[in-house]
């Protein structure tokens, strides 16, 4: 079936630094989403983002964070700086339209660890 | 706001055993129900979907009926297999395109 891509897998880094995670998104779809889930806890919905805009983010996401799809390239969500409470990982999604029925394609999950 | 909330946090099995895991939502209106089925690894992944009161989802043998009585969507299955080990989540979809997730089950089915 249609495949999410998540890149890296695995991320490491020392806080304060940026990160930046890539999602390939399934071809042809036109609504990303970004959900975080930190270990042992519920997975969250941080930001969906349709038509090159934002359109709902939820407290989880904070001035930090930022996300662009630029001309169709990766989906990618920015941290800047990064902070210990940004540990976890981070879910993109993609569907192929909108609203409460649709079926969201999960990536596999980028595991991001801040020191 | 809208939430979701799943009773079992594990369960575990032998195969052919009958399953049930219980999902309550918390919200305004008919939101969109969901069933997500997340193996070791990988993302979730859709299992099926009901949007209005009665109406059943299915698939792979699994099964949930909306009801809005109860606000329940109970996941069943006549008879789990091994390869049914994952992690479960009942989710709630609203009109601003989120999902919101329960805590997840873990099954675990013994052959």
């Amino acid at each position: 079936g249609p495949k999410v891509l998540q890149i890296p897998s695995h991320q490491i880094i020392d806080m304060g630094q940026m990160v930046t995670l890539n999602c390939d998104p399934v071809s042809n779809h036109l609504y990303f989403y970004w959900y975080k889930q930190i270990l042992g806890q519920q997975m969250e919905f941080l930001v969906n983002f349709y038509n090159g805009k934002v359109m709902e983010k939820s407290k989880l996401f904070k001035d930090q964070f930022s996300v662009e799809r630029p001309d169709g390239s990766y989906f990618t969500l920015k941290i800047q700086p990064t902070a210990l409470e940004d540990s976890a990982v981070y879910f993109c999604a993609s569907s192929p339209w909108g609203g409460a029925y649709a079926e969201q394609f999960f990536g596999p999950g980028t595991r991001l660890t801040v020191l | 706001g809208d939430s979701v909330t799943q009773t079992e946090g594990q369960v575990a099995l032998s195969e052919e055993d009958f399953l049930t895991i219980h999902c309550n939502y918390s919200a305004s209106g008919y939101p969109a129900l969901f069933w997500y089925v997340q193996y070791p690894g990988e993302g979730p992944q859709f299992l099926f979907r009901a949007s209005r009161d009665k109406e059943k989802g299915s698939s792979r043998g699994f099964e949930a009926t909306y009801d809005k009585g109860t606000t329940s969507f109970h996941l069943r299955k006549a008879s789990v297999q091994e390869s049914d080990s994952a992690v479960y989540y009942c989710a709630l979809g609203d009109s601003n395109n989120r999902i919101f997730f329960g805590d997840g089950t873990q099954l675990v089915v013994k052959p």
